[in-house]
């Protein structure tokens, strides 16, 4: 069974970092892109960020370029996403989800807030 | 930058109707790179359809998508109560990578 689990969200100031990780199971980790999408309160999705089954490829949302950087770890089928320079609207929901094109399965999401 | 308009923000319908909801590229996007999503309160999103008519795994028939270029289609046959939820399109492989649609609300009426 496919399971992609997310952790390290929580409250963080403004200007502040934060790292959230993704562990995965149930499937060739190194074979599959994976991505972020994130969501704010009672809005829609939006997607983050996306690395390629070897890092080869990293690709951002403009509205995080140069502030949230993605990696992965294929031998500990783990996905990183480090965030700096936290907005308040960065404020959501963070998904990792893995692609084969479509996003076919998803994480719960950790909520991330950034509030003084 | 392809930006994806769905229509209509919310549809209240009954269970057993006929629900039809809309997803307008605002350039042409290749059929194989739409999909369609569900999304309940306070859960992830799930994959429905792919390639823009594929249902994913486990997706009941009464699911279907449709249409291409500019026009795309997420229509359920026949309602059923756990049909009430957030729809959304996307899109993929065009600058940039990946781009949703706003969602479409349907509700029971």
């Amino acid at each position: 069974e496919v399971q992609l689990v997310e952790s390290g969200g929580g409250l963080v100031k403004p200007g502040g970092s934060l790292r959230l990780s993704c562990a995965a199971s149930g499937f060739t980790f190194s074979s599959h892109s994976m991505n972020w999408v994130r969501q704010a309160p009672g809005k829609g999705l939006d997607w983050v960020s996306s690395i390629s089954s070897n890092s080869s490829y990293i690709y951002y949302a403009d509205s995080v370029k140069g502030r949230f950087t993605f990696s992965r770890d294929n031998a500990k089928n783990s996905l990183y996403l480090q965030m700096n320079s936290l907005r308040a609207e960065d404020t959501a929901v963070y998904y990792c989800a893995r692609a084969s094109g479509r996003f076919d399965y998803w994480g719960q999401g950790t909520l991330v807030t950034v509030s003084s | 930058e392809i930006v994806l308009t769905q229509s209509p923000g919310t549809l209240s319908l009954s269970p057993g109707e006929r629900a039809t909801l809309s997803c307008r590229a605002s350039q042409s996007v290749s059929s194989i790179y739409l999909a369609w999503y569900q999304q309940k309160p306070g859960q992830a999103p799930r994959l429905l359809i792919y390639g823009a008519s594929s249902r994913a795994t486990g997706i009941p028939d009464r699911f279907s998508g449709s249409g291409s270029g500019t026009d795309f289609t997420l229509t359920i046959s026949r309602l059923e109560p756990e049909d009430f939820a957030v729809y959304y399109c996307q899109q993929y492989g065009s600058s940039p990578l990946y781009t949703f649609g706003q969602g479409t609300n349907l509700e029971i009426k």
